[in-house]
């Protein structure tokens, strides 16, 4: 059955950029949407934003200026890249695919702090 | 901009007994494009309910939801005691196109 699995560093130094990674097992990342959510701890979820397989995006109007969303199909994953973090952006990363979110993966976090 | 606001933020009852959680949007929202999470403690979400009253795979029918509009609720007719978790609801298609609900923890008394 098709699995997601993000991977990236659990630390990220403030003001510097986030970069995690979402890879698709037991299926094509083709001909969905894939989307990025976080949850700080403790908190409710927040759409971070999505991309196509063909590399249209949309993302959060609160995160745009900051957030770049990327697919390599080749590789079967998609990758957030969240720039210039504060301890604010200290949650639980999830990638899911579509808008029924029936896929999430298991989550990741990602503490910012020096 | 659409807000989805849930009620209550907390609800305490007994197994057995029967939820009524609320999910109020700012803007109509299709029921096509609604739908609602469970989540437990160190777990991804689970989808519930797509298209405001269908049930995913796998769901129990103790677990329904209704409504349109502006409106929605998610009903657990009789709580187990696996259901004591925090449920969310989603919409999308509006803008931004993806927004969930604060969310509604629903705990033991």
């Amino acid at each position: 059955q098709v699995q997601l699995q993000e991977s990236g560093p659990g630390l990220v130094k403030p003001s510097e950029t986030l970069s995690l990674t979402c890879t698709v097992s037991g299926g094509s990342i083709s001909t969905y949407y894939w989307n990025w959510i976080r949850q700080p701890p403790g908190k409710g979820l927040e759409w971070i934003g999505y991309i196509y397989d063909s590399g249209s995006t949309n993302y959060n109007p609160s995160l745009k200026s900051r957030v770049t969303i990327s697919v390599d199909t080749s590789k079967n994953q998609f990758s957030l890249k969240l720039r210039s973090v504060t301890a604010a952006d200290t949650a639980v990363y999830y990638c899911a695919r579509d808008f029924t979110m029936v896929l999430w993966g298991q989550g990741t976090l990602v503490t910012v702090s020096s | 901009e659409s807000v989805l606001t849930q009620s209550p933020g907390t609800l305490s009852l007994s197994p057995g007994e029967r939820a009524t959680l609320s999910c109020r949007a700012s803007q109509s929202v299709s029921s096509t494009y609604l739908t609602w999470y469970q989540q437990k403690p160190g777990q991804a979400p689970r989808l519930l309910i797509y298209g405001a009253s269908s049930r995913a795979t796998g769901i129990p029918d103790r677990f329904s939801g209704s409504g349109s509009g502006t409106d929605f609720t998610l009903t657990i007719s009789r709580l187990e005691p696996e259901d004591f978790a925090v449920y969310y609801c989603q919409q999308y298609g509006s803008s931004p196109p993806v927004t969930f609900g604060g969310g509604t923890k629903v705990e033991i008394k």
